[in-house]
């Protein structure tokens, strides 16, 4: 079992260049999650998805576009990269339980480093 | 919404020593409380976690207590090695249906230093 597998890990972008960040899980996992890690701070989510077809906002969700087109993989978008989005970018994913959903741990992958000169 | 704030920013210890991080969180609500370790250049892992319907949950060295009245709840490493030296994260979230989804809200980290 691979868990989250996240690509690229580090990329150098200018500034107005557009890139994807790829995150696919093999845990067959309904609901998925992507974070940024700034420095000296905790994670803040960006865009989740609770199934396939299925995506909504979090916190931070300016700037970054999300799609859900199948249960393994949900990539993130920078249309237009700019110095504020520079950050490590990690994705999760975690399990449903039960009807009445009940808290799963969430696993991570090993993030990607984005760095936008 | 919710609000997890973390305490201390960094911690340094001697090997041996017990080591404590405290968070507190805003949302009543809350009722799922995760622990993750991230190690340099790792994702965070999950080492414990506990939810509102207990006051303290202990795997071998680690430990979590929980005060809901008071909104805190912290993190217990007991016999500090130094491969427990990483970055400590708090979360909180809400379980049950409605938009929880098991969106976690972090607490901003700590640095936890174990010399040998």
């Amino acid at each position: 079992n691979a868990g989250v597998t996240q690509t690229p890990k580090f990329r150098i972008l200018k500034i107005g260049q557009s890139m994807t960040l790829q995150c696919t899980q093999d845990m067959n996992h309904n609901y998925m999650y992507w974070y940024r890690q700034d420095p000296g701070m905790g994670l803040k989510l960006i865009y989740y998805s609770v199934g396939a077809g299925i995506t909504d906002k979090g916190e931070v969700p300016n700037g970054y576009n999300v799609s859900r087109s199948t249960t393994e993989d949900f990539p993130l978008r920078l249309e237009l990269a700019a110095p504020s989005q520079t950050s490590v970018y990690f994705c999760a994913s975690s399990q449903r339980q039960g009807v009445v959903y009940s808290n799963q741990p969430q696993h991570f992958g090993d993030g990607t480093r984005l760095s936008i000169l | 919404g919710e609000n997890v704030e973390q305490h201390p920013s960094t911690l340094s210890v001697q090997e041996g020593d017990s080591a404590v991080i405290k968070c507190t969180y805003s949302d009543s609500a809350s009722n799922y409380f995760p622990w993750y370790k991230q190690e340099l250049g790792k994702g965070p892992q999950l080492i414990i976690d506990i939810r509102s319907n207990v006051g303290e949950k202990k795997d071998q060295r680690i430990a979590v207590t929980l005060n809901k009245t008071a909104k805190h709840f912290s993190l217990h490493i007991t016999e500090t090695q130094p491969e427990d030296s990483a970055v400590y994260f708090c979360a909180a979230s809400k379980e049950g249906g409605g938009t929880s989804y098991g969106k976690l809200t972090f607490g901003q980290g700590t640095i936890l230093t174990v010399h040998p």
